[in-house]
């Protein structure tokens, strides 16, 4: 079945401690993206990688690295995780330019 | 830098009646696609419809359809019939033909649909 797959579903830690949410496609997807939601905001879009070795920052890229070793995985890692980086997490892709993007199923963060 | 708005924060409609969520936007590029996306309590992000900037004709997806005004930068949503399973917060949002085809969202609209 072709998806996205993000783990953790639900993550919650403490102020500076590092985690890691990982994306993973089997589509082959060569574009992929992380987004955050938060209410009355929307979703905004973090980082996006054009293909492998190649990405680049979104709109709220403060706090958050990525990394694309390979085309189906995309990591987003927050080195010292803080109070404000509690939100819904979205991993999304998307096969071709112009098609839709497919998102993953979200990761509720809670920093305390 | 484009932007979305979706005016309505809430919705509510009688089941088997027609609802329709409004969402304007701005922008200066004259290649771009618009989308509704519709996210469940399960928190999935699910694609409703899709309506590309040079297509005159208003797409179509079985119950809904949208209503493009390309001259007033206006995209709305209409649900027909509307069943108890369209109860969601549904996301207007704009992407860029060019560049990293960002999607840029709306606020949301939360639809009730009332028995």
């Amino acid at each position: 079945e072709a998806q996205v797959t993000q783990n953790p579903r639900y993550l919650i830690t403490v102020t500076g401690k590092k985690l890691t949410v990982t994306c993973s496609q089997n589509m082959n997807h060569e574009y992929m993206s992380w987004y955050r939601q938060d209410p009355g905001l929307g979703l905004r879009q973090i980082y996006y990688s054009m293909n492998v070795e190649v990405t680049d920052k979104g709109d709220v890229p403060e706090g958050y690295k990525v990394s694309r070793k390979e085309k189906r995985n995309f990591p987003l890692i927050l080195e010292s995780p803080s109070p404000n980086q509690t939100s819904l997490y979205f991993c999304a892709s998307r096969p071709t330019r112009g098609s839709p993007l497919h998102f993953g199923n979200g990761t509720r963060l809670t920093v305390t | 830098a484009q932007t979305v708005t979706q005016s309505q924060p809430e919705m509510s409609v009688q089941e088997a009646e027609t609802v329709t969520l409004s969402c304007t936007y701005d922008t200066s590029e004259s290649d771009y696609y618009l989308f509704w996306y519709k996210q469940p309590p399960s928190r999935q992000m699910i694609l409703v419809i899709r309506q590309e900037a040079y297509k005159q004709q208003n797409a179509t997806e079985n119950r809904f359809s949208v209503n493009f005004q390309k001259a007033a930068k206006s995209f709305s949503l209409k649900i027909s019939d509307s069943q108890l399973g369209d109860a969601a917060m549904y996301f207007c949002a704009y992407r860029s033909g060019f560049g990293n085809e960002k999607l840029t969202f709306g606020t949301g609209t939360r639809l009730t649909i009332i028995p």
